[in-house]
C-alpha cells in the first residue's frame, strides 16, 4: 500500500532562515501529494498540494515539487517567520476510500 | 461558509467507559471521515461515512463505531475505553468519491476533540 516517510524533527530555525522538510513516498500510480500544517491547539489545514509529476504546489511562500524520479515532495520556504511555527505533515491518499495517509509530522520552531 | 466543527473540545474519561464525539461537516460536504492523532504522531484513519453508511475503515477494532445523520453530521463512539485511546480525534469532511487520489477533493479538518483516558 501507499506510505510516506517524513523527516523527523524538531527543527529550530532563526527568523528569515531557509527551510527544507524532507518527504518521500511509496505509491501505486501517481496520486496527488499534500502538505498539511497544524498550528498549536488547532486542527490540520491544507498548506499546498500537487496533483501530478513535476507539479509545484505553493502557498504562503511555501513550495513543494512532485518529483517522480526520486519519489519525493520536499517542503521549502526561503525565509521563515515566527508565525510559521507549527507541525507540518506530508500526506498522500491511502486508496479509493478517499482517506489520507500522513507522515509522523515535523515540528518547526522559528525563533526571532 | 461554515467549517467543520467538533464537540466537545476536551474530555476526560476513565478506562472502560464509553465516549461519543460529534462533528458537523462543512457546508456542502456529504462525506465525513474520522482520524485519531496520538501525541507526537500523524493522524491515523479510523473510518469514513457517506450517505449514512460506513464506506471505508482503517485498522481500528469494532469498539470504534460511528454514525452519519441525514444532515451529514457524524458521531464517533468508542466503547470500553483503553489508556491508549487517549488522543486528539479529528473529523474531516469532503465531497464524495475518489477525488482525494486525484487531488480534486480536499479534506477539511475540524479542530479536534482531545480525549484523555485515565
Amino acid at each position: 500500500g501507499n506510505s510516506v516517510t517524513q523527516m523527523e524533527g524538531p527543527v529550530t530555525l532563526s527568523e528569515e532562515a531557509f527551510l527544507t522538510i524532507n518527504c518521500t513516498y511509496t505509491a501505486t500510480g501517481y496520486p496527488s501529494l499534500f502538505w498539511y500544517v497544524q498550528y498549536p491547539g488547532e486542527g490540520l489545514q491544507l498548506l499546498l498540494k500537487a496533483t501530478k509529476a513535476d507539479d509545484k504546489g505553493s502557498n504562503k511562500g511555501f513550495e513543494a515539487t512532485y518529483r517522480k524520479e526520486t519519489t519525493s515532495f520536499h517542503l521549502e520556504k526561503g525565509s521563515v517567520q515566527v508565525s510559521d511555527s507549527a507541525v507540518y505533515f506530508c500526506a498522500l491518499p491511502g486508496g479509493s476510500q478517499g482517506n489520507l495517509i500522513f507522515g509522523k509530522g515535523t515540528k518547526l520552531s522559528v525563533k526571532p | 461558509e461554515t467549517g467543520v466543527t467538533q464537540s466537545p473540545t476536551h474530555l476526560i474519561k476513565t478506562r472502560g467507559q464509553q465516549v461519543t464525539l460529534r462533528c458537523s461537516s462543512q457546508s456542502g460536504h456529504n462525506t465525513v471521515s474520522w482520524y485519531q492523532q496520538a501525541l507526537g504522531q500523524g493522524p491515523q484513519f479510523i473510518f469514513q461515512y457517506y450517505r449514512e453508511e460506513e464506506n471505508g475503515r482503517g485498522n481500528f477494532p469494532p469498539r470504534f463505531s460511528g454514525l452519519q445523520f441525514p444532515n451529514y453530521s457524524s458521531e464517533l463512539n468508542v466503547n470500553a475505553l483503553e489508556l491508549d485511546d487517549s488522543a486528539l480525534y479529528l473529523c474531516a469532511s469532503s465531497l464524495p468519491g475518489t477525488g482525494v487520489y486525484s487531488g480534486a477533493n480536499v479534506l477539511t479538518f475540524g479542530a479536534g476533540s482531545r480525549l484523555t483516558v485515565l
